[in-house]
């Protein structure tokens, strides 16, 4: 059984671009859940997927969009970058949607916005 | 507001005496809350959960407790020790929209 993998590890981007950061979930894991995190800060939700659906959104602006695939990997795309989109962004899986649900963490990619 | 405020940002304790972390809550009303470690550069891992009917949870050393009349959770980590030196997050469920919110977290440094 694999753990929950995030790719690239580190980006740097600077202030307009766009970014596409990826997440593999857990093995038997349906659900996905991104999270930013900024310094000294808690994890700040930011969507959630379920079985290839859009389950729920925190207060994000629609510049972070999302993805889920078939095979329940996922994705986390930001356009227009901004400095305050500098953080590290998580994402999270679990077994099921519903907050009772344990989440397993990636390691995380840390994104730097110049 | 609706606000999740932990303990002081650092906790110092002794290695072998027991850490107590705090995390209160307003203007929520959650079903469960959830205690996570996260170490430097590493995303969070899940230590415990309790649901609301339960006033006390175990875990070998750890231990968790609710009080929903408080709006209180207190998370003990008894006979210290260094390796338990992290971030302590916790984390309850918004129950206006089923979603999860953490804490802005606790470090706790168990010094030798």
């Amino acid at each position: 059984e694999t753990g929950v993998t995030q790719s690239p590890t580190h980006l740097i981007k600077t202030r307009g671009q766009q970014v596409t950061l990826r997440c593999s979930s857990q093995s038997g894991h349906n659900t996905v859940s991104w999270y930013q995190q900024a310094l000294g800060q808690g994890p700040q939700f930011i969507f959630q997927y379920y079985r290839e659906e859009e389950n729920g959104r925190g207060n994000f602006p629609p510049r972070f969009s999302g993805l889920q695939f078939p095979n329940y990997s996922s994705e986390l795309n930001v356009n227009a970058l901004e400095l305050d989109d500098s953080a590290l962004y998580l994402c999270a899986s679990s077994l099921s949607p519903g907050t009772h649900n344990e989440q397993f963490f990636g390691p995380g990619t840390r994104l730097t916005v110049l | 507001s609706q606000k999740i405020e932990q303990n002081s940002e650092a906790l110092n304790i002794q290695e072998g005496k027991t850490a107590t972390l705090t995390c209160n809550y307003t203007n929520y009303s959650p079903a469960y809350l959830q205690w996570y470690r996260q170490d430097p550069g590493r995303g969070p891992v899940f230590l415990l959960l309790i649901r609301e009917n339960e006033k006390e949870k175990r875990k070998e050393r750890l231990k968790v407790t609710f009080d929903t009349t408080l709006k209180q959770s207190l998370f003990h980590i008894t006979a210290s020790q260094p390796a338990d030196s992290a971030t302590y997050l916790c984390a309850l469920e918004d129950d206006r929209d089923d979603k999860i919110i953490f804490g802005k977290g606790t470090r706790l440094h168990i010094l030798p």
